[in-house]
């Protein structure tokens, strides 16, 4: 079983419609990234939480320490948006490390 | 600002051969990482930095070597190149150890 793991893996929407990618982990963590992967290779990092929700334009994310879970919303989904989203967690402890998800590729159609 | 900067962006390598990637930051950041990303394997660590004059372990660091010379540069060796090798590599830097985290354009390399 991963550590991290990402629901869906594939994902297609309709501009304009609400999404949500959801991210599990089983292990205790310090903080979660969300980051997102452009078609060209690209990596840019959107969010890094640890409790709560945070918003950046069409984007929210939140966590559930307790329930060992996270999730990003896109609202208003555009073309654009089109990526691989990826969560990645930082583990707790006295060695930090970092693991990440497998993704989930994203396409809205326009 | 360039952010940061990764070199090559695209190497060949036959097996046993040895090559350095180079990374490098203008961004003042403390910390730097190396990372592989393979297909359906995601993203995973090498080895980090979180400061300058120190460098850790990640999840997969055989095979390799790194150097932090100094804050703005963290490089990575493969002294004796494997086909196991071949992959697309990742730097990034953060402010923080493991915060929000800038990556560098990757460099795909091929190991026959």
């Amino acid at each position: 079983k991963n550590e991290v793991e990402q629901s869906p893996q594939n994902l297609t929407a309709q501009e304009g419609e609400f999404i949500t990618i959801n991210c599990s982990y089983s292990v205790g963590i310090s903080a979660l990234h969300w980051l997102q992967q452009h078609p060209g290779g690209g990596i840019v990092s959107l969010f890094m939480l640890s409790s709560g929700k945070k918003k950046h334009g069409r984007l929210i994310a939140t966590i559930n320490i307790q329930e060992k879970h996270s999730s990003l919303h896109i609202t208003a989904s555009h073309p654009r948006d089109s990526a691989v989203y990826i969560c990645a967690v930082i583990y707790g402890g006295a060695t930090n490390k970092l693991i990440f998800g497998t993704g989930t590729l994203l396409a809205v159609q326009p | 600002n360039a952010g940061v900067t990764q070199t090559p962006k695209f190497q060949v390598l036959k097996t046993g051969q040895s090559m350095t990637l180079q990374c490098a930051q203008d961004m003042n950041h403390n910390s730097m990482y190396w990372y592989r990303q393979d297909p359906g394997m995601g993203l995973r660590l090498i080895y980090y930095s979180a400061s300058e004059g120190t460098t850790d372990k990640g999840e997969v660091p055989n095979g390799y070597n790194v150097s932090r010379l100094n804050k703005r540069e963290f490089s990575l060796r493969l002294e004796s190149a494997a086909p196991s090798q071949t992959s697309v590599y990742f730097c990034a830097s953060s402010s923080l150890s493991f915060g929000e985290q800038y990556f560098g354009p990757g460099t795909r390399l091929t190991v026959t």
